[in-house]
């Protein structure tokens, strides 16, 4: 079965940009889904299919995917991005990576 | 306004059943696939299980085939998951998750329900 490989965590500074990848062998060929979620809430879809912001998401996210990597950038981070962060891709079944928990110093 | 609000969480002993419903408002229900995906506590996100808008196709995850089972109402705008033989580490918060695009699958997920509760325990 397809595996999704994320770092457990990342650091960023205020203001900074974040870079949060997600790895899968040749996942390039797939669309990636990005997910934030914040304690105790539900998940939010935060990019679509690479690249796309559904309606509501700030411009200061993006993402990006080739070859063996799909990259979710956060520009200009703030406190309120502090989240575990999930990449997602559909390979005859929904698959998510492990996760990443951005902190905002 | 897209909702979507899990019920039928609760503690079961394992080797019990459950019934989890996802109620449905605010867009063309029969359209779009549904999924259940799970969280157990202090882990990540586990897809569970898919729908197509008809309800003629179904997919599951492994670690529940054979033991769950979805369908959906077209008529109600519900989908449910009947969990059977249930064991400790199947203890999760369930969310229901409308399709984000107009597939028989979930490709992706948007929105995602506030979840409900199952715990398995003697």
């Amino acid at each position: 079965s397809y595996e999704l490989s994320q770092a457990l965590s990342v650091s960023v500074a205020l203001g900074q940009t974040a870079r949060i990848t997600c790895g899968g062998n040749n996942i390039g060929s797939k669309n990636v889904h990005w997910y934030q979620q914040k304690p105790g809430q539900a998940p939010v879809l935060v990019i679509y299919r690479d690249s796309n912001r559904p309606s509501g998401i700030p411009e200061r996210f993006s993402g990006s995917n080739s070859g063996n990597t799909a990259t979710l950038t956060i520009s200009r981070a703030q406190a309120g991005d502090e989240a575990d962060y999930y990449c997602q891709v559909w390979d005859s079944s929904a698959v998510f990576g492990g996760g990443t928990k951005l902190t905002v110093l | 306004e897209v909702q979507l609000v899990e019920s039928g969480g609760g503690l079961v002993q394992p080797g019990g059943s459950l019934r989890l419903s996802c109620a449905a408002s605010g867009f063309t229900f029969s359209s779009y696939a549904m999924s259940w995906v799970r969280q157990a506590p202090g882990k990540g996100l586990e897809w569970v299980s898919d729908i197509s808008g008809s309800g003629g196709s179904t997919y599951y995850a492994d670690s529940v085939k054979g033991r769950f089972t979805i369908s959906r109402d077209n008529s109600k705008n519900t989908v449910y998951v009947q969990m059977n033989s249930l064991r400790v580490e199947d203890t999760a918060v369930y969310y229901c998750a409308k399709s984000g695009s107009g597939s028989s699958y979930s490709e992706w997920f948007d929105p995602w329900g506030q979840g409900t509760l199952v715990t398995v325990s003697s």
